[in-house]
């Protein structure tokens, strides 16, 4: 069974700075796609960022970057110069194709504050 | 225009009672899901509807049983509701993926309280 580790559950940062959230999984499948969610104080879940396993190459979308080492079972999401919108819980999520559907397993979350 | 809506956003009810909560999504996807989220804000998937099947079924107790009337609906039922069945619950839909994942829509949650 896969499993999501989520091993700092707050962290907080002063505005402009750049954080790194951590996050390790354990799957014994090759292919397969990771994502981290941002869940603000709305409860609303929001797709930030996502990686294909079989590509080397780290994913960025904007402000927002992943640390992705395949071998090292890791997938890190660091988020520069950040703002206070980005305060959030901040999930990170295995993903599993089961027929036409998808699985996320997701981790424990990390609590995120941006302070002024 | 909502892409997944959830009605109702906040329930409260009391022990024994059976609730339902309604899902739509206006995406035109063929698969719908229910998540919970606990008082620990832990996420975990409950069911996956794809054209109206059922796909993923967790272990789940049975007095939780999905409906889907089209692909467009999945509803959630609950009976004789249990205190700790009190949590936040999603849905979500996505697009059939056999291209590769799509993003994964997810509502605004019912908020559940069992009391």
């Amino acid at each position: 069974a896969q499993t999501v580790t989520q091993s700092q559950p707050e962290m907080s940062v002063q505005e402009a700075e750049t954080v790194t959230l951590s996050c390790t999984y354990d799957t014994s499948e090759n292919n397969y796609y990771l994502f981290w969610y941002k869940q603000p104080p709305s409860r609303q879940m929001i797709l930030v960022i996502r990686q294909e396993a079989y590509k080397q190459q780290n994913a960025t979308e904007n402000r927002f970057s992943v640390n992705f080492q395949k071998a090292a079972k890791s997938f890190s999401l660091k988020i520069s110069d950040s703002q206070l919108g980005d305060t959030a819980m901040y999930f990170c999520a295995f993903m599993k194709r089961i027929q036409g559907a998808q699985k996320l397993v997701f981790g424990q979350g990390t609590r995120l504050t941006i302070n002024p | 225009d909502t892409a997944v809506s959830q009605t109702p956003k906040y329930l409260v009810t009391q022990m024994g009672n059976d609730k339902s909560i309604k899902c739509e999504q206006n995406l035109g996807h063929d698969t719908m899901y229910w998540y919970k989220q606990d008082s620990k804000k832990f996420l975990k998937i409950m069911f996956s509807y794809n054209n109206k099947e059922l796909i993923i079924n967790e272990t789940v107790p049975n007095r939780f049983s999905p409906k889907s009337p089209d692909k467009a609906h999945l509803n959630l039922h609950i009976n004789s509701l249990e205190l700790g069945d009190s949590a936040v619950y999603f849905c979500a839909s996505s697009q059939d993926l056999y291209r590769g994942p799509d993003t994964i829509y997810f509502g605004e949650g019912s908020w559940l309280t069992v009391v």
